[in-house]
């Protein structure tokens, strides 16, 4: 069963606008991790943000993290067409060992 | 720059044939991963492999096996293949420890099962 759930399941937006994604997850976690698939093809690693963590940036990405809550957040600011994508949180439990378990993703249209 | 790659991009295979997935990545990287992804149900964990040899069962074992007898080489191995294993299949490797989880995605091999 997937430990995260992400919402929206799906998010259209105009260029230029910013787009937020929401994870929550069900047990504590080491470190949380989003990632980028382009239709069709494999996923690139995104941001990774760790559970004594509660905000990271990069460029135009921001995350936030709330373990009271176990819940986290993507924020895209200035979207542009090249973000259309889907978006996945991936958490890595407490005593999981390397492994991720990922949420179902949210699919993002950013409209030119 | 860290590569993963997969030994096909699509692959159609009849029910009942021995199908091999091959993943190599070219990072060192002790740990190695195979997913199946599915609409809806996002990606799933089947195999993984921490060392050259070793092996553990993800969340969806039964069907598939992997060897990994090289440390860059992980395969998946689909024993008589059937329509419900129709699906994208994406490796993935990350370091060992190190601090420094995040995993690395080859292309995917988009599997159909006739």
């Amino acid at each position: 069963s997937q430990q995260g759930e992400e919402d929206p399941q799906a998010l259209s937006i105009q260029e230029g606008e910013n787009a937020t994604m929401n994870c929550s997850y069900k047990t504590s976690i080491n470190n949380l991790q989003w990632y980028r698939q382009n239709s069709g093809r494999g996923l690139v690693h995104l941001i990774l943000i760790r559970s004594n963590e509660r905000e990271k940036h990069s460029g135009r990405l921001r995350v936030t993290l709330d373990t009271s809550k176990k819940s986290s957040s993507l924020l895209i600011t200035a979207s542009r067409a090249a973000d259309t994508a889907s978006y996945f949180c991936a958490m890595m439990a407490v005593a999981a060992g390397n492994k991720l378990t990922f949420g179902g993703g949210t699919r993002v249209l950013v409209k030119p | 720059d860290v590569k993963v790659t997969q030994s096909s991009r699509y692959l159609v295979k009849r029910t009942g044939e021995k199908v091999f997935l091959e993943c190599v990545q070219d990072m060192d990287h002790e740990n190695m991963f195979w997913y199946r992804q599915d609409p809806g149900l996002g990606l799933r964990l089947i195999y993984f492999s921490y060392d050259v040899k070793m092996k553990e069962k993800g969340d969806i074992p039964e069907g598939y096996s992997v060897s990994r007898e090289k440390k860059e080489r992980f395969s998946l191995i689909l024993e008589s293949a059937s329509t419900n294993q129709t699906s994208m299949y994406l490796c993935a490797s990350s370091l060992q420890g190190a601090g420094r989880d995040e995993q690395y995605f080859g292309p995917g091999t988009r599997l159909t099962v006739t």
